[in-house]
């Protein structure tokens, strides 16, 4: 069945450093891939999404290239803030109607200054 | 900005006893789902709602769970007799079209602590 693997947490980094998440996926046909952030408090939301191979998700400086071959869906920011402190989740959907996303375990980050 | 909200936020309950956890959906979303993530693991799904029925569910969501949308605005999870593995933070979400590639708008959660 369709799954979702996320480098294990916690991360924790300076303000400024570069941030990789890994993630992979196992799925049949073409799924469409999420990253979702959870900021403390707070519910999850969408930080950015790809439908398609080759396609790059953006938000708020973080990106994500869905990438058949190697089956991947790596989060990255060039410069993270103190702000990005957040548990990050890679997500897997379906294209069939109405079925539901598939999560990972979700990372933490905690960023330092 | 609409969103998703839940109640309680938190709530602790005895073994055996029966526990209903709400959630109000954005007012225009038709998809609802309940996901659960139990401390230091995945979040998973439990069950997907559309058209007042249930559209998919998963393994955990047995005899023992329901869902039901009374009054066209609240989305409720009702756990029966709840069991010590049932601890932990329930999700609603929602979402305008059936996940394929929408998004899903998710509440704040309800913590469930069983004892």
């Amino acid at each position: 069945g369709n799954s979702v693997t996320q480098m294990e947490g916690p991360v924790t980094l300076s303000e400024e450093a570069f941030l990789t998440i890994n993630c992979t996926y196992t799925a049949t046909g073409y799924p469409s891939l999420f990253w979702y952030v959870q900021y403390p408090g707070e519910g999850l939301q969408l930080l950015l999404k790809a439908t398609k191979a080759d396609d790059k998700g953006s938000n708020k400086g973080f990106e994500a290239t869905y990438r058949k071959e190697t089956t991947s869906f790596h989060l990255e920011k060039g410069s993270v803030q103190v702000s990005d402190s957040a548990v990050y989740f890679c997500a897997l959907g379906s294209n069939q109607a109405g079925t539901a996303l598939i999560f990972g375990k979700g990372t933490t980050l905690s960023v330092s200054s | 900005e609409p969103e998703v909200t839940q109640t309680p936020s938190h709530q602790v309950t005895q073994m055996g006893q029966e526990v209903i956890l709400r959630c109000v959906p954005i007012s225009n979303h038709l998809y609802f789902y309940w996901y659960r993530q139990i401390l230091g693991q995945k979040v998973e799904f439990l069950v997907s709602f559309y058209n007042n029925e249930i559209s998919e569910k998963s393994e955990i969501f047995d005899d023992q769970f329901s869902v039901e949308r009374p009054d066209g605005s609240n989305f409720t999870l009702k756990i029966r007799s709840t069991k010590l593995e049932d601890s932990a933070m329930y999700f609603c979400a929602s979402s305008v079209q059936a996940l394929n590639t929408g998004e899903l708008f998710f509440g704040e959660g309800s913590r469930l602590t069983v004892l």
